[in-house]
């Protein structure tokens, strides 16, 4: 029972495009939600989060958005550069102060010139 | 400044073998977290550790065990290695638990054969 889901294993955007990255959720609880990238052979870093009182967090090339009636929470990145090749996950937790984050099965991104 | 680091960078296992991977966090994090990733599973969180003293089962913690005798270390033994454990091994600290944003460690990948 994923409650977290990355319905896209692969996307593949020409630099300079926009890369959007999609993840839906089935816990209506889940209020804190952040985004990952992991490059092969290392760890994943934290990209990115929105908390559930916010439909919209923009961080230079990055922006999230949150859709809580449907659900859905986007990662928009513009413009798309080769770094930017990466799998992406997507997290969520029902309590920011108690609960685990639940992560998504990620989107491999590769962006190419 | 380190952040986490983790040891063995990879292992190849007998199964039925005993074995620890560890993890040091030198950030002075409260909580810490064990994740398996494997594909089209994503990551999957095996225990976690609120504080030192304290632990808890996450998704997938059958066959493994952790311990948090102090701040710093949160070691994860497998104490009778399955091939079913074959995986990349992430481990992760953050200030607060909950959901907290997670700073991951570069990872052990072990092979049981």
């Amino acid at each position: 029972d994923q409650q977290v889901k990355q319905n896209s294993p692969s996307l593949s955007v020409q630099e300079g495009r926009i890369s959007i990255l999609n993840c839906d959720y089935t816990n209506s609880m889940f209020d804190y939600f952040l985004w990952y990238k992991k490059y092969p052979a290392e760890g994943p870093t934290f990209l990115i989060s929105i908390s559930s009182i916010k439909d919209k967090n923009e961080d230079g090339r990055f922006t999230v958005f949150l859709n809580k009636s449907a659900k859905h929470l986007s990662l928009h990145i513009v413009p798309s550069q080769p770094g930017d090749s990466a799998v992406y996950f997507c997290a969520a937790s029902a309590n920011y102060n108690t609960d685990k984050l639940i992560f998504g099965t990620g989107t491999r991104l590769q962006v190419f010139p | 400044i380190a952040g986490i680091t983790q040891a063995p960078t990879s292992q190849i296992l007998a199964a039925g073998r005993r074995m620890t991977l560890r993890c040091t966090q030198d950030m002075r994090h409260n909580a810490m977290y064990w994740y398996r990733q494997d594909l089209g599973l994503g990551l999957r969180l095996i225990h976690y550790s609120n504080t030192a003293g304290t632990t808890g089962k996450g998704e997938v913690p059958d066959g493994y065990s952790v311990s948090r005798a102090n701040t710093d270390d949160f070691p994860l033994t497998l104490a009778s290695a399955v091939p079913s454990q074959t995986s990349v091994y992430f481990c992760a600290s953050s200030l607060a638990g909950g959901g907290d944003t997670q700073y991951f460690g570069p990872g052990t990948r072990l092979t049981v054969l």
